[in-house]
């Protein structure tokens, strides 16, 4: 079986311009979930997407937007790219069943850049 | 307000010794605990988990326990080997039953084993 994919890998881009990315879970996995990962902070949750609905959201600013299609693939933008967004982007989907813990499987991640 | 700890930012031990990673949480509402593993430009691998109700879950190599009352969980790799190099990740949810798909991650332990 596939596991997530992301694209693109890396991606440069320059202060006030917007991005989106692309995350396509695991076959038969519902749930996709983002997260940044800078040095400073770590790994942070962005937010989280099941049947095309925003289900949890972490503390970012309103720049930062993702939707799900019906197929469960996932995009994320950012709009008005600041420097501080530099980071790698990860996307993680999961079974998402109702009855016990499911757990999130991670794409490669996307490298994004703001010169 | 770090709510996943991981107060070691390395580890060094030698080839087929045991590897004992830390991590402390503080919020007494987690109820499921993750150990994933992070090569340089890739995505955590999912390693191991375990529920808030057990103290140790095993498979392999890789052994899980927690500890709640002290809120601490530890990984421990036996024997370890030079692949298991990497930077591991502990994280940790409050989902329940609800099951958001977020994840509270620490700052990661980066281990080395030498040959």
């Amino acid at each position: 079986k596939a596991g997530v994919t992301q694209t693109p890998r890396y991606l440069i881009k320059t202060r006030g311009q917007q991005v989106t990315l692309s995350c396509s879970p695991i076959s038969g996995h519902r749930s996709v979930s983002w997260y940044q990962q800078t040095p400073g902070q770590g790994l942070q949750f962005l937010f989280e997407y099941f049947s095309e609905t925003q289900r949890n959201k972490g503390n970012f600013p309103g720049r930062f937007s993702g939707r799900q299609f019906s197929n469960s693939r996932s995009e994320m933008n950012v709009s008005t790219l600041e420097l501080g967004d530099s980071a790698l982007y990860l996307c993680a989907s999961s079974l998402a069943r109702l009855a016990g813990y499911n757990e999130q499987f991670f794409g490669p991640g996307t490298r994004l850049t703001v010169l | 307000d770090q709510q996943v700890k991981q107060n070691s930012p390395s580890l060094s031990v030698q080839e087929g010794r045991i590897s004992i990673l830390n991590c402390d949480y503080t919020n007494s509402m987690f109820d499921y605990f993750l150990w994933y593993k992070k090569y340089p430009a890739e995505g955590p691998t999912f390693l191991i988990s375990i529920s808030s109700i057990k103290d140790k879950n095993e498979d392999g190599r890789f052994t899980v326990f927690l500890n709640k009352s002290a809120k601490h969980l530890s990984l421990h790799i036996v024997p370890s080997q030079p692949g298991d190099s990497a930077v591991y990740f502990c994280a940790a949810s409050d989902g329940g039953s609800s099951n958001t798909g977020k994840l509270i991650f620490g700052q990661g332990t980066t281990l080395q084993v030498k040959p």
